[in-house]
């Protein structure tokens, strides 16, 4: 079955640097978009970033563009978001999530919290 | 594209109908395939979401034919019947017709 596991996550001080990853299994990774979406504590959900299935192409929210970096590694089947210059309210559940064709999510990883707090 | 959804919160007594809307700032209707870039989302506390629909009314597998999702352009709706005590949430609608947004949620409750 599909499985979405993320790690990374944790406390970190304003303006330093965070790497989420994102292992799949279950289904044949190089063949799906993936993506990152956020839920801030008691929030909705924010989508922050996607990836073709062949890393070609990549796009960003506005929120997190030239912050942040999504970035796929199809040999090993990870999801990564390197993410830097971290703000108080990039603090989140970052969920990894598979794609499906222009873009709904089909599969939810369970999340990793991110706390941006000095 | 900014979507909005309402109400924010939505009490409903078992066994009734619930009816949310979903407002999309432009038309997600794509003329060349005929196809509603918007999607539902099922999210219980503690949970990831769990997609309901996709293309505004294509069920998932699974999903409960009690739940329908109906609408096109600007204007949409996720419809629940027969309201089970299960069904308690936050729904989320969302576009995937330019970039990706979600609506802000409407929390179910059942009374």
């Amino acid at each position: 079955q599909v499985q979405l596991v993320e790690s990374g996550g944790g406390v970190v001080q304003p303006g330093r640097s965070l790497r989420l990853s994102c292992a799949a299994s279950g289904f044949i990774f190089s063949d799906y978009g993936m993506q990152w979406v956020r839920q801030a504590p008691g929030k909705g959900l924010e989508w922050v970033a996607i990836i073709w299935h062949d890393g070609s192409k990549k796009y960003h929210a506005d929120s997190v563009e030239g912050r942040f970096n999504i970035a796929r590694d199809n040999s090993k089947n990870i999801l990564t978001l390197q993410m830097s210059s971290l703000r108080v309210d990039d603090t989140a559940v970052y969920f990894c999530a598979r794609g499906r064709s222009s873009g709904y999510v089909d599969y939810w990883g369970r999340g990793t919290l991110v706390t941006v707090s000095s | 594209i900014v979507v909005t959804q309402s109400p924010a919160l939505l009490t409903v007594s078992l066994g009734e109908r619930a009816t949310i809307y979903c407002r999309s700032s432009q038309s997600l209707f794509y003329s060349s395939n005929n196809k509603d870039y918007l999607a539902w989302y099922q999210q219980k506390p503690g949970q990831p979401p769990k997609l309901l629909f996709s293309w505004a009314s294509t069920r998932e597998s699974g999903v409960p034919d009690r739940f329908s999702g109906g609408g096109s352009g600007t204007v949409f709706t996720l419809t629940i019947t027969s309201l089970r005590a299960e069904d308690a949430a936050v729904y989320y609608c969302q576009q995937y017709y330019t970039s990706y947004s979600f609506g802000q949620g409407t929390r179910l409750e059942i009374k």
